[in-house]
C-alpha cells in the first residue's frame, strides 16, 4: 500500500487567497483525520470523519476552515480566506476500523507557508 | 481533560549507546493507549511502538522499549544501541480507550540527535 497520500507537499499563497490541501488515506480504513503542527501549539485534531462523516470539528480554529470528504478515498481542507497565522505543516492520518483503530497511519504533510 | 509532558525538548547520545525519553500524563481515565511516534527530518510521522494501559507488560518493538508506569503515570521509550538514523523528533501521545472523543493528545516532543 502506497500510505496516506498528501497533495501538494508545499503551498505557498499570498494572504487572503483560497487554500485547498488534499488527503486520500489508505484504502479500506474508515477514519480519517486533520491535524496542524505548529512550533507554538504542537499537534493538534483539527476534524475527523468515520465513514466520511464528520464526528468531531471541535478543533476547527474558525469558520474560514472546512474540511471534506465526498468518498472513502478522498478528503479535502480548505481554508478560504487564509492569513499569515494559518502557517503550519497539515498532516492527514487514517486508521482502520477495530481491531488497531488507535493505529493512525500519517501522511507526510503539507507545508503551508501564507505570506 | 488529557496532557502530555515531555520534560526534555532535546537530548544526544552516541551511536551504539542507549538513551531514554521522558514522558508524563495527566489523566482521570483507566483504560487508554499512549504512544511514541517519531518525526525524522522528512516530516513523515511514524508511530515506534504502543503501550495499553491495561497490560501490565511493557511494549517492545526491536531497539525500542518502554517504562510504563501506570500509577506514577509516566511512559519513557528507551532506545537501545542508537542508529545515525534514530536522529528525531519523538512524541509521545495519548489516547482514550473508549467513547466518541477519538483523538491523540501529543507532547510537545524531544529532540533527539545520535552522534557518529
Amino acid at each position: 500500500d502506497a500510505g496516506v497520500i498528501q497533495s501538494p507537499r508545499h503551498e505557498v499563497t499570498e494572504m487572503g487567497q483560497e487554500v485547498t490541501l488534499r488527503c486520500k488515506p489508505i484504502s479500506g480504513h474508515d477514519y480519517l483525520f486533520w491535524y496542524r503542527q505548529t512550533m507554538m501549539r504542537g499537534l493538534e485534531l483539527l476534524i475527523y470523519f468515520n465513514n466520511n462523516v464528520p464526528i468531531d470539528d471541535s478543533g476547527m480554529p474558525e469558520d474560514r476552515f472546512s474540511a471534506k470528504m465526498p468518498n472513502a478515498s478522498f478528503s479535502t481542507l480548505k481554508i478560504q480566506p487564509s492569513e499569515p497565522r494559518d502557517s503550519a505543516v497539515y498532516f492527514c492520518a487514517s486508521s482502520p476500523l477495530e481491531p488497531g483503530r488507535e493505529k493512525l497511519f500519517f501522511g507526510s504533510g503539507t507545508q503551508l507557508s501564507v505570506l | 481533560a488529557q496532557t502530555v509532558t515531555q520534560s526534555q525538548p532535546e537530548m544526544s547520545v552516541q551511536e551504539a549507546e542507549t538513551v531514554t525519553l521522558s514522558c508524563t500524563y495527566d489523566t482521570s481515565e483507566n483504560n487508554y493507549y499512549l504512544f511514541w511516534y517519531k518525526q525524522p527530518p522528512s516530516r513523515q510521522m511514524i508511530l515506534v511502538i504502543r503501550q495499553e494501559a491495561y497490560k501490565q507488560q511493557n511494549a517492545t518493538e526491536n531497539r525500542f522499549s518502554v517504562n510504563f508506569q501506570k500509577a506514577a503515570k509516566s511512559f519513557s521509550l528507551k532506545i537501545s544501541d542508537s542508529q545515525l538514523g534514530d536522529t528525531a523528533m519523538y512524541f509521545c501521545a495519548f489516547m482514550k480507550s473508549f467513547g466518541s472523543n477519538y483523538k491523540l493528545t501529543f507532547g510537545k516532543g524531544t529532540l533527539l540527535t545520535v552522534n557518529p
